[in-house]
Formats: C-alpha cells, sequence, structure tokens
C-alpha cells in the first residue's frame, strides 16, 4: 500500500492563481479530510468527506473547494490564491472519523506570492 | 467546546536524559486524547492515544503519557531522549459531535535533543 499520497510537494502561485491540490489513498478509507498548518496555530481543519459524493466544511473553509467523486480521491481546489493560503497542507484518510485511526500524507508546501 | 494547549513550543533536553511535553486539554464530555509526533518534512503519526481505559498509556519508541482527570492534563514523557527523536509533537483531543468526532490539534511543541 502506498498510504496517502499528495502531490505536488512543493508549489508556489501568484495571487489570484488558481491550482488543486492531489490526495489519493489506497487503503478504502471513507474518511478523507484536508489540514493547513501554520506557526504557532497547529492544524485546522479546511474541509472533510465522509464518503464519495459528501463533503462538509471544517473550521477554516473560505477560498477553498472540494469534491469527492470516488473513493480514493480528494483534491483541494485553491480557486483564487492569496498569500493568506501560504501554508502547508496535510491530507489525512481514515476508516471513519476517529483520530486514532488517521494516515496523513507528507504535505504539500505551497507559497503564494 | 474543547480545546488543547501545549505549555511549551520548544523543548531542548541532551541526549539520554528524561522529555516532558506538557499538554492541559479542555472538554465538556470524557474526550479521547491523543499525541502526534511529525519528523521533518514528513506527515504526523499516531504515537499514542488515551480513550477511556487506562489513565497510562504506553506508545511507540518508549513514549507515554498519563491521563489526569483532576489535572485536565495529559502530558508525554520519555524516560531517555534519543536523537532521533527530534521532531515535533502535537497534543490532540477529540469529542464526538453529531456522529463525528472533531479533532483540536495543539500548536505543536519542538522537540530538540543535545548531542
Amino acid at each position: 500500500n502506498a498510504g496517502v499520497t499528495q502531490t505536488p510537494k512543493f508549489q508556489v502561485l501568484k495571487t489570484g492563481q488558481s491550482m488543486t491540490l492531489q490526495c489519493a489513498q489506497d487503503m478504502n478509507h471513507e474518511y478523507m479530510s484536508w489540514y493547513r498548518q501554520d506557526p504557532g496555530m497547529g492544524l485546522r481543519l479546511i474541509h472533510y468527506s465522509v464518503g464519495a459524493g459528501i463533503t462538509d466544511q471544517g473550521e477554516v473553509p473560505n477560498g477553498y473547494n472540494v469534491s469527492r467523486s470516488t473513493t480514493e480521491d480528494f483534491p483541494l481546489r485553491l480557486l483564487s490564491a492569496a498569500p493568506s493560503q501560504t501554508s502547508v497542507y496535510f491530507c489525512a484518510s481514515s476508516y471513519w472519523t476517529g483520530a486514532e485511526t488517521q494516515y496523513f500524507g507528507p504535505g504539500t508546501r505551497l507559497l503564494v506570492l | 467546546a474543547q480545546s488543547v494547549t501545549q505549555l511549551d513550543s520548544h523543548v531542548s533536553v541532551s541526549e539520554g536524559t528524561p522529555v516532558l511535553l506538557r499538554c492541559n486539554y479542555s472538554s465538556s464530555y470524557s474526550p479521547s486524547l491523543f499525541w502526534y509526533v511529525q519528523h521533518p518534512n514528513k506527515g504526523l503519526q499516531l504515537l499514542l492515544k488515551y480513550t477511556s481505559a487506562a489513565t497510562l498509556v504506553k506508545g511507540i519508541n518508549g513514549f507515554e503519557a498519563e491521563f489526569k482527570k483532576s489535572e485536565t492534563s495529559f502530558h508525554l514523557t520519555k524516560p531517555s531522549a534519543h536523537m532521533s527523536d527530534a521532531a515535533e509533537y502535537f497534543c490532540v483531543v477529540s469529542e464526538e459531535n453529531f456522529g463525528n468526532e472533531k479533532l483540536t490539534f495543539g500548536t505543536g511543541t519542538r522537540l530538540t535533543i543535545i548531542p
């Protein structure tokens, strides 16, 4: 199993550009989520999904869109990047929402100029 | 509402000496508590978890944590630090919220090991 994979590992964007952060898992997990990690703030939940076709907002959803067309993939879209979205983004998956079963990807480091 | 406070943003210890990373929590119900570790440029890895069984929880790599309800604490300890323990550590509290578990992460403690 590859576990949770994320691409790209690093990305630089200009303000106003759009991009999609990819996340995939091969463990047949129903629950997937996106977090952002900022210095001194821990991880904050952006969006999550409890299964294909179902998504919901987390703590900091503004400026981000998600969709879940398959069990395996959970892309995160930035429609119009802003410098405030400079962060490290982590995707996680689990069989259900319990923290004990969360598997995290290696992260995507995003810089918005 | 639940919250987590990691009392130290940075801890430095010498190799072979004890490690103590402090975590206090606030929760309306009986929480589940976790410690995660993040090595440089890596994702988070579960170190240990408390889910209302034994109050002293043993994790991987010689770490353990004790749940103290009276003190609302869940401090992480290790008797003897190793160079490979250098990483960032996150305390996490989990509460069930309308059928889903809501995770709240602490701000992290960076552990430095001095040779």
